[in-house]
């Protein structure tokens, strides 16, 4: 079945800092990625989608200057946490579909990220 | 009112039992239905769609009852390795997110 390969799996950094995320599809080409958020014994919440060659729709509330999403390539999607502070430690986890009719949605591993 | 409601457990089951999970949720646009399972920090694993005519999957059946806005799973036999979160999750007519509920933990014991 379809593989989208999700990095790191987790991640400890200073408050400040920035920290990307990556997510490729590894054979498929993923026309739309979406980025989701769970903190604990919460639900996933989208946080944004996005389209190759297009700017990402983000949902109410989320920030497009502090979570940066770039999907440059049809295997290739990143999402930028910048200037983590220990509010944005989550886990957070992409999902790819492939278009062209294609409704299956193929999720990465998760990154779970703690800002110290 | 969340998008998509579940209780949260945890239902606390003996190996064998069968146990129900509900989900309701508020969107009557909701055209498609499904459940997942997800292990702890791990990612969401599709379980079943759900079907209006209910459909089964064998120890796993889900129901659709579109009028009262509500699905159920229901798991027959508990296995120890069925101990996961079950999340409730609807896609929207016209778009192609995914809304997930808040999931309900399910613990089978020997």
């Amino acid at each position: 079945g379809a593989v989208v390969s999700q990095h790191p799996s987790w991640v400890i950094c200073k408050s400040g800092t920035s920290v990307k995320i990556e997510c490729r599809s590894l054979d498929f080409q993923a026309t739309t990625m979406f980025w989701y958020r769970q903190f604990p014994k919460q639900s996933l919440m989208l946080m944004a989608t996005s389209n190759e060659g297009s700017k990402a729709t983000y949902e109410q509330g989320v920030e497009k200057d502090k979570f940066l999403i770039n999907h440059a390539s049809l295997t290739l999607s990143t999402l930028t946490v910048t200037s983590a502070h220990p509010e944005d430690s989550s886990f957070y986890i992409c999902s790819a579909r492939a278009g062209g009719g294609d409704e299956k949605l193929f999720f990465g591993s998760g990154t779970q990220l703690s800002v110290l | 009112r969340k998008e998509v409601e579940q209780d949260p457990g945890p239902f606390n089951v003996p190996e064998g039992a069968t146990v129900a999970f509900n989900c309701t949720y508020s969107n009557s646009a909701s055209q498609s239905f499904f459940w997942y399972r997800q292990d702890c920090r791990k990612e969401p694993k599709l379980l079943m769609s759900v079907y209006s005519s209910g459909n089964e999957d064998g120890r796993f059946t889900a129901q659709l009852n579109r009028a009262s806005q509500y699905i159920s799973l229901l798991i027959r036999d508990s296995k120890l390795s069925d101990s996961a979160t079950y999340l409730c999750v609807v896609r929207y007519t016209g778009f192609q997110k995914l809304v997930f509920g808040t999931g309900t933990r399910l613990l089978v014991s020997p």
